[in-house]
C-alpha cells in the first residue's frame, strides 16, 4: 500500500499523559500536513512541513503540541499533558509540490 | 475558524437521484477541492478545481466554481447507496499551503 499511513489508529489515554502519533507520507511527497477533526466538524489545520522544515503552525497548536519531521520523511505529533479537549481525530496528509493533499486514515484520540 | 460553509448540512435522497451540495467561502483562493469521508475514516480526495476553471467532471461527479460569488457546487449523478458519506469542500489560498474546510454535508442515499 503506497498511501499515507498513520499509527496508532486508536489511542486511549488518561488526562495528563503524553501521547505521540506517527505519520508516514507517500514516499515522493515533500509536503506533510497535520489536521485535527472533532465530531461533526470539518478538519482544522494544525501545521505543515516542507521536507524537514516546519513552515506554518496554527494558533490551535498550543505549547503542549509539538511536531517533527526528521530527515523529511515520516512525522510525529506529540501532545504533552493531554486534556479531555484534545480528544479528536488527528489526520495527516501529504502532497507533492503543487498538488492534491492525500489523507491517511487518522488516529482517533480519546482522553479520559 | 472554518472558511467554507456547506449547504445543506444534511441531504437524504433515493438511489438513482442526483445529489447537489453547495459550498461558499470568504477569501480569494488558488483552488477548491472536494473530499468524501465515510464515518470514522480518513478523507478521500474527489476532485480539484482551480480558480481559473469554471467546471470540471470526473465520472459521476460534476463540480462548478463561481469565483465572483465565492461559491462551488458538487453534483453527484445517479447516486448509489455506497455514496452515503460526508462531503467536504476545502479551499487552498496559496499553492501548497493549508486547506480550510467547511463543516460538511452528510449525504444519505437510500436503497
Amino acid at each position: 500500500d503506497t498511501g499515507v499511513s498513520q499509527n496508532p489508529r486508536h489511542k486511549i489515554t488518561k488526562r495528563g499523559q503524553n501521547v505521540t502519533f506517527r505519520c508516514d507520507p507517500i514516499s515522493e511527497h515533500n509536503r506533510l500536513y497535520w489536521y485535527r477533526q472533532t465530531l461533526g466538524q470539518g478538519p482544522e489545520f494544525l501545521t505543515y512541513f516542507q521536507n524537514e522544515a516546519q513552515l506554518e503552525k496554527s494558533r490551535l497548536l498550543s505549547d503542549r503540541f509539538s511536531a517533527e519531521r526528521p530527515k523529511g520523511s515520516f512525522s510525529t505529533l506529540e501532545i504533552q499533558r493531554t486534556e479531555q479537549g484534545d480528544s479528536a481525530m488527528y489526520l495527516c496528509a501529504s502532497s507533492s509540490w503543487i498538488d492534491t493533499q492525500y489523507f491517511g486514515p487518522g488516529t482517533r484520540l480519546t482522553v479520559l | 475558524s472554518q472558511q467554507g460553509e456547506e449547504d445543506p448540512q444534511a441531504l437524504s435522497i433515493q438511489e438513482g437521484e442526483n445529489a447537489t451540495m453547495n459550498c461558499s467561502y470568504k477569501t480569494s483562493i488558488n483552488n477548491l477541492q472536494w473530499y468524501r469521508q465515510n464515518s470514522g475514516r480518513g478523507l478521500v480526495h474527489l476532485i480539484l478545481i482551480r480558480s481559473n476553471e469554471r467546471e470540471k467532471h470526473s465520472g459521476r461527479l460534476r463540480v462548478t466554481l463561481d469565483t465572483s460569488k465565492k461559491s462551488s457546487s458538487l453534483l453527484i449523478t445517479a447516486s448509489r447507496a455506497a455514496d452515503t458519506a460526508s462531503y467536504f469542500c476545502a479551499t487552498e489560498s496559496d499553492s501548497g499551503s493549508r486547506l480550510t474546510f467547511g463543516e460538511g454535508t452528510q449525504l444519505t442515499v437510500n436503497p
